[in-house]
């Protein structure tokens, strides 16, 4: 079954922590993002990577960071310099468009609670 | 400039009705307008896109209208049915789609 998967579902983290979101794709993607789901302001993208050990930051990087170590991996870090870290957090992937449009496949998330 | 601003936040349709929602962008250099449809608790999936050398896409009960000039585009679901309502995102991109900017989302609720 090829797809992308993001664990866990929920997690619940007290602030102050840093927290890992795990995202891996076996599809073979190139390319992999991280966006970030808040009620109301649609995905905003937070990392993206087109190659292994590249990433580039998105709109909204202040408070992340990530590693490409492997193709098929791409972790998201939720520090604790993120102000409002509570939200739904989605991984995607494809492949790198040189020369046409790549749909991007979406993972389920992970919906993160910071109290 | 990299903004596109999606409309309306909500609605309702009857079922059999025509669902309507709509979207604008700034920057001309957008060339890629997917739609994705999110169920809740789940991850976007592509719907249908449009690059903007055609008018019109249609796919199935979906159609994207897409206006160059006045620099908007649209999705319509035809014959909607009860288990399209989910939450619609226009979005929009450059660099041969590998950056795409979202609208705020449609919450779409279509009653039997």
């Amino acid at each position: 079954d090829g797809g992308i998967t993001q664990s866990p579902k929920y997690l619940f983290r007290k602030e102050g922590q840093n927290v890992t979101l795990s995202c891996e794709q076996n599809l073979n993607h190139d390319a992999m993002y991280w966006y970030r789901q808040d009620p109301g302001q649609g995905l905003r993208l937070i990392y993206y990577s087109q190659i292994v050990n590249d990433f580039q930051k998105g709109d909204i990087a202040e408070g992340y960071s990530v590693s490409r170590e492997k193709k098929e991996s791409f972790p998201l870090t939720v520090t604790s310099a993120q102000k409002n870290p509570t939200a739904f957090y989605l991984c995607a992937s494809s492949l790198k468009g040189l020369a046409d449009v790549y749909e991007q496949y979406f993972g389920p998330g992970t919906r993160l609670t910071v109290t | 400039q990299q903004q596109v601003k999606q409309s309306p936040q909500s609605l309702i349709v009857q079922k059999g009705g025509i669902s309507i929602i709509n979207c604008a962008y700034e920057n001309t250099a957008f060339d890629y307008f997917p739609w994705y449809q999110q169920f809740p608790g789940k991850g976007p999936a592509l719907l249908i896109a449009i690059r903007p050398d055609v008018s019109e896409k249609k796919e199935g009960r979906f159609t994207i209208s897409f206006n160059k000039s006045a620099k908007q585009f649209s999705l319509h679901i035809m014959d909607s049915q009860p288990g399209d309502s989910a939450t619609y995102f226009c979005a929009a991109s450059m660099e041969y789609g590998n950056k795409l900017v979202f609208g705020a989302g449609t919450i779409l609720r279509v009653k039997s």
